[in-house]
């Protein structure tokens, strides 16, 4: 596609549910990269798939978070047993595949996780 | 642990004002500086991304500063417009085989008043 999709744009959830969020990368992107905002806070890295080799999964909070990606497509984010904190909203990005450092990211419009 | 740090957090002006704020990073190691402008209900969007010490860029109103040797970066807005209203993160990357992970900064806040 033209840019990064995410869905759902918005998810309301009650605590101790699980939720997935998708992205979709632009066509060629290898690199596709998870981040997420909670209110008053700065952009938080959660993972960071770059083509074949294993995510680099530092930055995520707890082993309720994991993520999937098959080949250089689609990616989803699962929360489990979703805590009020994880309140946020999901940022999914991708880069091309040479000199991401030097590229930058091209970012989707987020979803906006909200635990009850 | 790489820390990249913004200020001011938040910033109010007057329509007209001229406005700038800071990014520090890690002088380490130091790969690429980016800078984003993220507009309420929408993506973030690049607006620079600089490599060399003394580099300079700029897009219409917008320029950006670059200093390796110390850290840090400044964004400038001449003549502000209330559309320029958003918040601007500043991230970083650094050399080695992580080249491609941006670490962000908490961004600043400008709200450009009529």
């Amino acid at each position: 596609g033209a840019g990064v999709s995410q869905s759902p744009s918005n998810k309301v959830t009650e605590k101790g549910k699980d939720v997935e969020l998708r992205c979709d990368p632009i066509s060629g992107h290898t690199a596709l990269y998870w981040y997420r905002q909670r209110l008053g806070q700065g952009l938080e890295f959660l993972i960071y798939f770059q083509g074949n080799s294993a995510p680099d999964k530092s930055g995520l909070p707890s082993d309720r978070f994991s993520a999937e990606r098959t080949g250089e497509s689609v990616s989803t984010l699962t929360i489990q047993r979703t805590q009020q904190e994880d309140s946020a909203v999901y940022l999914c990005a991708s880069s091309p595949p040479a000199g991401q450092g030097l590229y930058g990211y091209t970012f989707g419009s987020g979803t906006r996780l909200t635990v009850v | 642990i790489l820390n990249v740090e913004q200020s001011p957090q938040s910033l109010h002006v007057q329509e007209g004002d001229s406005t700038n704020f800071t990014c520090s990073f890690p002088s380490s190691n130091f790969y690429a500086l980016h800078w984003y402008r993220w507009e309420t209900a929408k993506s973030p969007e690049a607006l620079f991304v600089m490599t060399l010490n003394g580099d300079e860029k700029k897009k219409g109103r917008i320029s950006a500063t670059l200093n390796t040797k110390e850290g840090y970066s400044y964004l400038y807005i001449k003549g502000s417009q209330p559309e320029d209203s958003a918040t601007y993160l500043c991230a970083f990357t650094s050399s080695g085989s992580n080249t491609g992970k941006l670490i962000f900064g908490q961004g600043t806040t400008l709200q450009v008043k009529p």
